[in-house]
């Protein structure tokens, strides 16, 4: 049984730019959530997709966005990048929107 | 809102000595609460949750209402416990997990 994967481990981009982080969520698991963790914090919870749709929303602006696609893996955008947006971004997938929550190894964003 | 706090950034243990972890939350409905742990160089993992009410690895953790707290055990620690944990929280029927800061725990030889 493969794990959750995330794509690209690492990234650097500059401010005002557009990122697309991607994750193959494992299988069997119809629900993808993702997380940002800023150094020395611990995660916090962007939104969650299940079954396509989204299914919650944290307290993030609307240049995150994002996608789960039919096979239920997913992309998160962040449009107009700030420095603040430097980061650790996790994807955790589930079997359903309530079940154990499988985490990724994230993928670090850095914005110059 | 909830919230979720651990007073402890840092913490050291002797081998063998006893472990706890402080973990209180702020929420007014029925909380769902867990406990992750990420060890060096590994992705962030589920210890345990407290409806299931097992013991993983030594450690148990017992909600009290209470005292709106949620605090991780161990009698014994050990070598391998050196890790970052996170306490967390969950609204039943909810999908957003909101997380502590994280105490990274350190068991000394």
């Amino acid at each position: 049984e493969t794990g959750v994967t995330q794509s690209p481990t690492h990234l650097i981009k500059t401010r005002g730019q557009q990122v697309t982080l991607r994750c193959s969520s494992q299988s069997g698991h119809n629900t993808v959530s993702w997380y940002q963790q800023a150094l020395g914090q611990g995660p916090q919870f962007i939104f969650q997709y299940y079954r396509e749709e989204e299914n919650g929303r944290g307290n993030f602006p609307p240049r995150f966005s994002g996608l789960q696609f039919p096979n239920y893996s997913s992309e998160l955008n962040v449009n107009a990048l700030e420095l603040d947006d430097s980061a650790l971004y996790l994807c955790a997938s589930s079997q359903n929107r309530e079940e154990t929550q499988y985490f990724g190894p994230g993928t670090r964003l850095l914005v110059l | 809102a909830q919230r979720v706090t651990q007073p402890e950034k840092l913490l050291s243990v002797f081998k063998g000595a006893p472990v706890e972890l402080k973990c209180n939350y702020s929420y007014s409905g029925s909380p769902e609460l867990f406990w992750y742990v990420q060890y060096s160089r590994q992705r962030l993992q589920l210890l345990l949750r407290h409806i299931s009410r097992e013991s993983i690895k030594g450690f148990t953790a017992d909600l009290n209402k209470g005292e709106t707290s949620f605090h991780l055990k161990k009698p014994f620690a050990q070598e391998e416990d050196s890790a970052m944990y996170y306490c967390a929280l969950r609204d039943f029927g909810n999908e957003k997990l909101t997380f502590g800061t994280g105490t990274r725990l350190t068991i000394i030889p």
